[in-house]
């Protein structure tokens, strides 16, 4: 099946910074989708991107389909910030949405 | 709309017994899925379907079993608990974009512990 790796595995961050988190998936997909994995485990939709670019609020994504890759920014990191982060892709042509293993992100004051 | 709603929200069973986790949504989504969290090996999928009456395998789907007869619920069964399937599982229903492509949204997770 597909995989998707995402990187880093871990990151901490100076409430301020900015960040790139990066997805990279081994075969075409439908679409894309970034989750944020709340401290209390509420996975909460950020991104549906299965290309180009979009943003909101602090948050911006882009996906480049035919190199199979993703890319998450996070601007001026808030301690809300914190948690995991995770990439899942639609395989092209199947229903089985697939999950990386995540970023986690720990946002200090 | 409720959304994806789970319950229950925590469970603890023993080894060998039986339980069903539900999962219902208000959305009309023909998608529905169950996985499993486990710590530091992201989300699998167990099961899923694309519409009342049809379910398939995903990654781990030994010793649970679905069911489909309505678009609203999909509740999954685990026939004779064990510890290895001690982790928090999620239920997801899907909005049919343009073009056949799917967005996912969440539940809130339930948490099972079987001792």
């Amino acid at each position: 099946g597909i995989q998707v790796e995402q990187s880093p595995p871990d990151l901490i961050l100076q409430e301020g910074a900015n960040s790139t988190l990066r997805c990279n998936f081994s075969d075409s997909v439908n679409n894309l989708q970034w989750f944020h994995q709340n401290p209390w485990g509420q996975l909460i939709n950020l991104f549906y991107i299965p290309s180009g670019t979009k943003q909101n609020g602090r948050l911006s994504a882009t996906t480049v389909a035919t190199e199979r890759y993703s890319l998450l920014y996070i601007s001026s990191s808030q301690t809300t910030d914190s948690g995991v982060y995770f990439c899942a892709v639609w395989p092209r042509g199947s229903y089985q949405l697939t999950f990386g293993k995540g970023t986690k992100l720990s946002v200090i004051p | 709309n409720a959304g994806v709603t789970q319950t229950p929200k925590f469970q603890v069973l023993k080894t060998g017994q039986s339980m069903t986790l539900q999962c219902a949504q208000d959305m009309n989504h023909e998608y529905m899925s169950w996985y499993r969290q486990d710590p530091g090996m992201g989300l699998r999928l167990i099961h899923y379907s694309v519409g009342a009456g049809i379910t398939d395998q995903g990654e781990v789907p030994n010793g649970y079993n679905v069911s489909r007869s309505t678009t609203e619920d999909f509740p999954l069964r685990l026939l004779s608990a064990a510890p290895s399937q001690t982790s928090v599982y999620f239920c997801a229903s899907g909005k049919e974009i343009t073009g056949g492509n799917t967005e996912a949204f969440f539940g809130q997770g339930t948490r099972l512990t079987v001792v």
